[in-house]
């Protein structure tokens, strides 16, 4: 199965409002990465997390590695959040990415 | 400069022939990776390398071969290209262990 489940797989969201990803593991992950893939393909870094929480401007992580999974929130979204996002957790050397929340954010 | 390099962007190759991609990096990292991307399936590890002549198969191996000789350099292989190893493909750098992956751009490959 999915060792690295990303949910939900689409989103629609207006302008300003606010939503959470969520990412959930079944491999025992000592980090978390999320990526935003933009629509020329590029991978951003958004957030390198341990466990715990970070915030940088509208967005917040969280990485709770006792119970194997991480959320994304985004507050007021606007249009250039548009993408496709995408986590992957590291156990050791091996990097497993999930499957992507394609996210389209509209006026 | 920190930076990961994919050379080239975009190819067109006929089934059969051989495929070189290259990935070179800039910030002396130990670990690199190579991952395919297709439509819906997320990326998907092929090889990693730990340093110099010090290689890894990920979850799909099969149909590549890998070369790191240099520390900034990892290159891709594909000997003989198949019509369903049209794809993306992502190289990465990180600087140790479970630390942040830096991607390139990403090479379009398409076998025909």
């Amino acid at each position: 199965g999915d060792k690295v489940k990303q949910s939900p797989s689409a989103l629609s969201l207006q302008e300003g409002t606010n939503s959470a990803l969520r990412c959930n593991f079944s491999i025992a992950a000592t980090t978390v990465q999320w990526f935003l893939q933009n629509p020329r393909g590029s991978l951003i870094n958004l957030f390198y997390l341990v466990p715990g929480t970070k915030e940088n401007g509208r967005l917040k992580s969280t990485f709770n590695s006792k119970e194997s999974y991480s959320t994304l929130h985004i507050r007021d979204a606007q249009l250039e959040d548009s993408g496709t996002y995408f986590c992957a957790a590291a156990g050791g050397y091996k990097v497993v990415f999930g499957s992507g929340t394609r996210l389209l954010v509209s006026p | 400069d920190m930076k990961v390099t994919q050379m080239p962007r975009y190819l067109i190759k006929r089934m059969g022939e051989n495929v070189l991609l290259e990935c070179g990096q800039d910030m002396s990292h130990e670990t690199m990776y190579w991952y395919r991307q297709d439509p819906g399936l997320g990326l998907q590890l092929i090889y990693i390398s730990y340093d110099v002549d010090s290689n890894s198969e990920g979850d799909i191996p099969k149909g590549y071969r890998v070369s790191r000789k240099k520390r900034e350099h990892f290159s891709l292989i594909l000997d003989s290209a198949k019509t369903n190893q049209t794809s993306v493909y992502f190289c990465a750098s990180t600087p140790g262990q479970g630390a942040t992956l830096y991607f390139g751009e990403g090479s379009r490959l398409i076998v025909v």
